[in-house]
């Protein structure tokens, strides 16, 4: 059973300044999705990342995997007010069923 | 634009009773999904079905079934409410096809009393 653990689960972040969030799954993947959910909202794909060393860069967000390590990082570059939300890695398991993460709640203060 | 729409908003159930979810997706999908989310434990899979009349367990389907009749809309049956139930319900659609991520809809806030 794939198991996905993000980290940390709150971040509070100074506008500005570069952060990271980690994600960690325990089993084979051959994809990796981010999405962000802002608050009283849905799901929002951001990236789906397909191999080992795969970067997807959008403004200020940028994804990457490492299949070896089995991790995920979203680095958030110079964070602005409007990058607070809640962020999620999803590794896709066997039969096409995708495992969350328990997502990481990004505030960013000015 | 994708579209996955949740028949209702917000809930209120009484232990006991049974609960129909409703969700229906405009994009002619193959796979539908059924999600609770709680906070710290992210999204958690209770059914999916990738066709017509098909339907798959997902990690949580305790308590929970599922119908899938016509292929755009996918519903969440929860037979006896119980308040363990209470909880964020994410219905979600994809194509199936390369890479296509889930659209999800916006969520049925259910609390059981």
């Amino acid at each position: 059973e794939l198991k996905v653990e993000q980290n940390p689960l709150f971040l509070s972040m100074q506008e500005g300044k570069n952060y990271t969030i980690y994600c960690n799954y325990s089993t084979t993947s051959d994809r990796l999705y981010w999405y962000r959910q802002d608050p009283g909202k849905s799901l929002e794909s951001l990236f789906v990342l397909l191999s080992n060393g795969a970067v997807k860069q959008e403004g200020r967000l940028m994804a990457s995997l490492d299949t070896k390590a089995r991790l995920s990082t979203l680095h958030i570059t110079a964070a602005v007010h409007d990058l607070s939300a809640t962020y999620f890695c999803a590794p896709r398991a066997a039969g096409n069923k995708l495992t969350f993460g328990g997502g990481t709640r990004v505030l960013v203060k000015p | 634009d994708v579209k996955v729409t949740q028949s209702s908003r917000y809930l209120v159930k009484r232990t006991g009773e049974k609960v129909f979810l409703e969700c229906v997706q405009d994009m002619d999908h193959e796979n539908m999904f059924w999600y609770r989310q709680d906070p710290g434990l992210g999204l958690r899979l209770i059914y999916f079905s990738y066709d017509v009349k098909m339907k798959e367990k997902g990690d949580i389907p305790e308590g929970y079934s599922v119908s899938r009749e016509k292929k755009e809309r996918f519903s969440l049956i929860l037979e006896s409410a119980s308040t363990n139930q209470t909880s964020m319900y994410l219905c979600a659609s994809s194509s199936g096809i390369g890479v296509s991520p889930l659209h999800f809809g916006n969520g049925t806030r259910l609390t059981v009393t």
